[in-house]
């Protein structure tokens, strides 16, 4: 089983939809959790940070789940610029705190 | 404005020869990293820096090199040990060991 994982999609979704990816991680002792958005050929950017209780910022809403080791990222009213892929980050405790990267989701918005 | 660096964009070389990526940052961050990304494949770590003087090899370190000998800068240099050097090159970095990362451009090295 991979450490970070997530189905890679695509999703396609029209416009105006509501749509959630999930990211299901596999070290119980994960400290902190990211999204993150990346266009095609550019860099990652940081979406949000996922907090114990949930998050919200505008159209986005982000949960953790440890009991069942997930992470979700909900897009409501979709637009066609939200079209990218979307990377969930787990931050492991331990020396090194390493950072483990899912591969990503896939997601076109279209008119 | 503060963020990361990262320079040239694009960059084309012969087999055979080394290559450095430079890597600048203005953000005071103590923590830095260098990924690497292929088409269809996540984000893999090559090396990173917890603090100046001192780096540790990631998942994939091997056929590179880096330094860092003052905080604000972490240049990567592509060997011609690595077999596969043609990518998408990442330089991040971050505030405190929670914190999430944050990315510079990207330089896309094309070897052929």
């Amino acid at each position: 089983r991979k450490e970070v994982e997530q189905d890679p999609g695509p999703f396609n979704v029209p416009e105006g939809a509501t749509v959630a990816f999930n990211c299901t991680y596999s070290n119980s002792a994960s400290q902190s959790f990211f999204w993150y958005r990346q266009d095609c050929r550019k860099e990652p950017k940081l979406l949000m940070s996922v907090y114990s209780s949930g998050n919200e910022d505008g159209r986005f809403t982000a949960q953790l789940n440890r009991a069942s080791q997930y992470i979700s990222l909900l897009i409501r009213d979709s637009k066609l610029s939200d079209s990218a892929t979307y990377l969930c980050v787990v931050n492991y405790a331990g020396n090194n705190r390493k950072l483990i990267w899912g591969l990503g989701t896939s997601l076109a918005v279209n008119p | 404005d503060g963020g990361i660096t990262q320079s040239p964009k694009y960059l084309f070389r012969k087999e055979g020869q080394n290559v450095t990526l430079s890597c600048e940052q203005n953000l005071n961050h103590d923590a830095m990293y260098w990924y690497r990304q292929d088409p269809g494949q996540g984000l893999r770590l090559i090396y990173y820096s917890q603090i100046v003087n001192d780096f540790q090899k990631g998942d994939i370190a091997e056929g590179y090199s880096v330094s860092r000998e003052k905080k604000e800068s972490f240049p990567l240099t592509v060997t011609s040990a690595q077999k596969n050097p043609t990518a998408f090159y990442l330089c991040a970095g971050r505030a405190t060991y929670n914190s999430p990362l944050h990315f510079g451009n990207g330089t896309r090295l094309t070897v052929t």
